[in-house]
């Protein structure tokens, strides 16, 4: 079965902070992505790589980065989070073949 | 670029009845419509796709119906059991070749509740 894993299941962290949301998958994919999953708003491409070091901007990357060292670990982060940065983060990975995406059981961010 | 309207928000159905999820797209390019289902505490999960090369796909209880003219589908779960609740996704993805890399554009969701 595919794995996809994120480093927190619920994290707490203060206006202006820099964070880091991490995601593995072992799987071998290609391609990662981050989403931010709001109520009413549905899911919404943040960032997502097609491969090592590389990376494209989604629909709502301001405010956010990304790093791809290594094919397995896509990294989020938040340069200086924000209360409006409160939300749920998903990360999935796929295939370059395929249209399937795996996701992690996510990461509830409150920023205060 | 792409965008997705999924209606109704939330449904509230009885046992054994059946369930309706409609979503309509913007870009005539995509060509691969998944459905996902998101449980409680849990990331969301494929359940059936549909390609625009076909009309309709069926997997037991669920199918999923393609209007390309339109550019609406609709998800139809039949004889509804408490576990079909849980939040359901739609999305729209113009395929994983070329830039497209498998981006998917996904719905609001819709809140399915199944009273026993």
């Amino acid at each position: 079965d595919v794995k996809v894993t994120q480093s927190s299941r619920y994290l707490v962290k203060r206006t202006g902070e820099k964070v880091f949301l991490e995601c593995v998958q072992d799987m071998d994919h290609e391609n990662m992505f981050w989403y931010r999953q709001d109520p009413g708003l549905g899911l919404r491409l943040i960032y997502f790589s097609y491969d090592v070091k590389m990376k494209e901007k989604g629909d709502i990357p301001e405010g956010y980065s990304v790093s791809r060292e290594k094919k397995e670990r896509f990294s989020l982060i938040l340069e200086s989070a924000s209360t409006n940065q409160t939300s749920m983060y998903l990360c999935a990975s796929g295939t370059g073949q395929g249209n399937e995406q795996f996701f992690g059981p996510g990461t509830r961010l409150t920023v205060l | 670029g792409e965008n997705v309207e999924q209606h109704p928000s939330t449904l509230s159905v009885q046992e054994g009845d059946s369930a309706v999820i409609k979503c309509t797209y913007s870009d005539s390019a995509s060509n691969y419509f998944p459905w996902y289902k998101q449980e409680l505490g849990k990331g969301p999960q494929l359940i059936i796709d549909i390609r625009s090369n076909v009309g309709e796909k069926k997997d037991q209880r669920i199918a999923v119906t393609l209007n390309k003219t339109a550019k609406h589908f609709s998800l139809h779960i039949t004889e509804t059991q408490p576990e079909d609740s849980a939040v359901y996704f739609c999305a729209a993805s113009k395929g994983a070749g070329g830039t497209s890399y498998g981006k998917l554009t996904f719905g609001q969701g819709t809140i399915l509740t199944v009273h026993p």
